[in-house]
Formats: C-alpha cells, sequence, structure tokens
C-alpha cells in the first residue's frame, strides 16, 4: 500500500522560511516523481513544485520559482520543500503527490493527507 | 499564463449523468486527467490519459477529450459523488503541472 505522510507544517511569519517533508513507503520510490500541490482555503489546486524519479530535473511555476526548492532522498525515501520568503499568499495545505511514472508529466496517483502552513504575523 | 477552463458548477439529479467540461485551446493533443476531492480530504484520481480508470474507481467514471474540451463524465450519479472535480494536464511549453479551477457537482 503506497503511503505518503508530510510534516513540517505550521505558522510563520512573513518573510520566514519552512521546511516541509514527506515520508513515503510502499513503492519503488526512485522510479517515480514526487510532487508537492497546494490548495489555498477555499481555493483550487496548485502545483508548486515537481522533480523526477533521479532528483535531477525540478519544475516550478513561475508563482514560487527563485523562493521554493524542491529535493528527495531516495535512500530515505523522503521528498522536502524548501519555502523561504514566505508570503500570505503561500497559505494553503500542501499535498506530497506521487506521480505515474518517472517524470511528473502523467497524473498525480497516490496522495498525502497534507500539512497547513499558515503564514501570518 | 498556460489556463484549463472548468465550470464552477454543475448539478445533476441522482441516477442521471453528470458531465464536467476543462477547455483549453489545444487540449485534445494532451493526456487530461481527473481529480474527485471531498471537504476535508485529499483528491483522489477517478480517471487518467483522458479516459482510463484507476483500480477501485467505478466504471460509472469516464472521459473523453478532442478538440478544445475534455470531459468527465459520471454516469448514474450517486449522492456519494458529490465533490469537486480537477481536471490536469502537463504543460510541455511551462513544464509544468496544472490544474483547472474546479467544479463544484452537486447532486439535487
Amino acid at each position: 500500500e503506497v503511503k505518503l505522510l508530510e510534516s513540517g507544517g505550521g505558522l510563520v511569519q512573513p518573510g520566514g522560511s519552512l521546511r516541509l517533508s514527506c515520508a513515503a513507503s510502499g513503492f519503488m520510490f526512485s522510479n517515480y516523481a514526487m510532487n508537492w500541490v497546494r490548495q489555498a482555503p477555499g481555493k483550487g489546486l496548485e502545483c508548486v513544485s515537481s522533480l523526477t524519479g533521479s532528483g535531477r530535473t525540478t519544475y516550478y511555476p513561475d508563482s514560487v520559482k527563485g523562493r521554493f526548492t524542491i529535493s528527495r532522498d531516495n535512500s530515505e525515501k523522503m521528498v522536502y520543500l524548501q519555502m523561504n520568503s514566505l508570503r500570505a499568499e503561500d497559505t494553503a495545505v500542501y499535498y506530497c503527490a506521487k506521480s505515474g511514472g518517472n517524470y511528473p508529466s502523467g497524473g498525480l496517483v497516490d496522495w498525502g493527507q497534507g500539512t497547513l502552513v499558515t503564514v501570518s504575523s | 499564463s498556460y489556463a484549463l477552463t472548468q465550470p464552477p458548477s454543475v448539478s445533476v439529479a441522482p441516477g442521471q449523468t453528470a458531465r464536467i467540461t476543462c477547455g483549453e485551446s489545444n487540449i485534445g493533443r494532451k493526456s487530461v486527467h481527473w481529480y474527485q476531492q471531498k471537504p476535508g480530504q485529499a483528491p483522489v484520481l477517478v480517471v487518467y490519459d483522458d479516459s482510463d480508470r484507476p483500480s477501485g474507481i467505478p466504471e460509472r467514471f469516464s472521459g473523453s477529450n478532442s478538440g478544445t474540451t475534455a470531459t468527465l463524465i459520471i454516469s448514474r450519479v450517486e449522492a456519494g459523488d458529490e465533490a469537486d472535480y480537477y481536471c490536469q494536464v502537463w504543460d510541455s511549453t511551462s513544464d509544468n503541472v496544472v490544474f483547472g479551477g474546479g467544479t463544484k457537482l452537486t447532486v439535487l
């Protein structure tokens, strides 16, 4: 059974930093691209970062480019999201999601339950 | 920036067929994936690659994609299908996962 467990969310001040973690189990971790998808309160889904199974290639939308960094440790089956220069509009539930293959070009097959990030003074 | 257009809401009576659309100028050339999200829960993939179903998803869920519109089709709608539905593609121009704005399905 695939399991994805996020952690690291919480309250942070504007301009601050936070690192989210996602622990994966139940599948051959290094064979799959991983993603972070967020959902602001009452809003839709936005993918804020993706990376390939090897971790060599990363993808970011303009809204977070230069502020967020995705990484993975295939030996530990972990994926991380380092978030810097946080803004109020980054407030959201952040989901860890597994792609259907080695590249993030397919659907997101499995999702964690999410971790809440609140950016507020 | 790349955008997928979904109607904000769709209403359907139990037992009828719901059709939720996702529009973009060249969407017929892309693989479209659909997610169901119930309140307080993580999204669930219900259709991938336009019309395939993951294991465990009822046959009532199907999809189509042609030209400028992809469609999620839910046959014999049940009360438990009431949820938000999102389409998603991979935008090869920006190299990003892109979601539609979401459609709230109401079962009357």
